[in-house]
């Protein structure tokens, strides 16, 4: 069974960037036609797409993140990573890495989650 | 990309049934999935496909979908069902993830 763990400084300062990694374990992300992605959570409010990877290398960004953000992968080490750059305390949010299944594009599996805090 | 749109709080009386709607375009054309979560967690699939349940979800959880309209049955909600839930699909080109606002749930 696939499981997912978010990794990364849980403290960032204001202007400098962000970057976080999401390690696949019990399956190869190039055995997947998945896509692997990022979600945030700023403090009291909902769930928000950042954007993710498809297993073939092609990104898609959320459209009010897309000009700060860039997710990659690297699947001889299993693992897929964001990097947010010019970061404010707006950006203050536990950051979850998920599975999308290209059946159904359900999220079916996530990361626990790890707050990431900008001061 | 918020493209679907929720109510954000529904409450119910305890063991009884709940409806969780998730409204947009794309819902014509496009499955719904949804999850549930409660605080200090993540997410979990509770629906997807507009109506299957993963394994491991209680019964009590239902979807079905209709037109431009997605939603989630609770029949007979428990305390422990006292969370918040979002829909999820893609736009109406296919390509681009929408995600609900969410709904907050809860269980009088």
């Amino acid at each position: 069974q696939v499981q997912l763990q978010e990794s990364g400084p849980g403290l960032v300062k204001p202007s400098q960037t962000l970057s976080l990694t999401c390690t696949v374990s019990g399956g190869s992300m190039n055995n997947c036609e998945c896509y692997w992605t990022w979600f945030r959570q700023r403090p009291g409010k909902g769930l928000e797409w950042i954007g993710n990877i498809f297993h073939s290398g092609s990104t898609d960004y959320n459209p009010s993140l897309k000009s700060r953000v860039v997710i990659s992968a690297d699947t001889s080490e299993n693992q897929f990573s964001l990097k947010v750059n010019s970061v404010t305390a707006a950006d203050t949010a536990v950051y979850y890495c998920a599975r999308e299944s290209y059946d159904y594009w359900r999220f079916d599996t996530w990361g626990q989650g790890t707050l990431v805090t900008v001061s | 990309s918020s493209e679907l749109t929720q109510d954000p709080a529904v409450s119910v009386a305890l063991g009884q049934t709940v409806r969780i709607t998730c409204h947009g375009d794309s819902l014509r054309s496009y499955y719904a999935n949804w999850y549930q979560q409660k605080p200090g967690q993540a997410p979990i699939l509770i629906i997807y496909g507009n109506d299957n349940r993963p394994s491991g979800i209680s019964d009590r959880f239902s979807g079905s979908s209709a037109g431009d309209t997605a939603s989630l049955t609770i029949t007979g909600a428990q305390a422990e069902d006292e969370a918040d839930y979002y829909c999820n699909s893609r736009d109406s080109s296919g390509d681009h993830v929408v995600l609900g606002g969410g709904t907050q749930l809860t269980v009088l």
